[in-house]
């Protein structure tokens, strides 16, 4: 079963803290996991991935951890600002093939001032 | 920094009639890709290209979907008699091929079928 689960659905975080989604995936043929970002009205932008070889990737205020036994990833952003609100996707590329993308259902961030 | 672009940012079209959506992936890349996104829902998967040929394609791109790579910049996706439920934005996206490489995404068509 290729399927991502993503939770929570919506974030609310107080500008300054610190904002957690998570990942889960079933299916073990996958071989490295982006997260996007999307504005309204505008197309997903690659924020950062990970390969499942690394447990952790930081760049600024994004890390992404992720555990290979648990099948479980998450997306942490530090010191969360306003203009992070945004819709989040973490996805799974599948390996082998052509490597489509398997979307998580988004989590919809608001980031109050 | 290249970039995947789209045309028309908006098509609105009536039940039955044929759409083409148009993306011009960033050059040198060697997959392509389409993508859907119902309002509120996730991005799901609907077709993958390479080499002039339909490499995988998803359970929602039947029959009355097709694509093409006209010329060596141009990727199209045609609907050939548009249904209510097509009404969606679709996402073009491509990338190199060199490994560990990402999917850049184009901004997207908002498809309205009235």
């Amino acid at each position: 079963q290729q399927q991502v689960k993503q939770s929570p659905q919506s974030l609310i975080v107080q500008k300054g803290g610190i904002s957690i989604i998570n990942c889960a995936y079933e299916n073990t043929a996958f071989d490295y996991f982006p997260w996007y970002q999307q504005f309204p009205g505008k197309g997903p932008a690659l924020l950062i991935a990970i390969r499942p070889d690394v447990s952790e990737k930081k760049e600024g205020r994004f890390t992404i951890s992720f555990n290979k036994s648990a099948k479980q990833f998450s997306l942490h952003i530090m010191d969360s600002q306003p203009g992070d609100s945004a819709t989040y996707f973490c996805a799974a590329r599948t390996s082998g093939g052509y490597n489509k993308l398997i979307f998580g259902a988004g989590t919809r961030l608001a980031v109050h001032p | 920094e290249p970039e995947v672009t789209q045309t028309p940012s908006h098509q609105v079209t009536q039940m039955g009639q044929e759409v083409i959506l148009r993306c011009v992936p960033i050059s040198n890349h060697l997959y392509f890709y389409w993508y859907r996104q119902i309002l509120g829902q996730k991005v799901e998967f609907l077709v993958s290209f390479y080499n002039n040929e339909i490499s995988e394609k998803s359970e929602i791109f039947d029959d009355q979907f097709s694509v093409e790579r006209p010329d060596g910049s141009n990727f199209t996706l045609k609907i050939r008699s548009t249904k209510l439920e097509d009404s969606a934005m679709y996402f073009c996206a491509s990338r190199a091929g060199t490994g560990f490489d990402t999917q850049y995404f184009g901004p997207g068509t908002r498809l309205t079928v009235l």
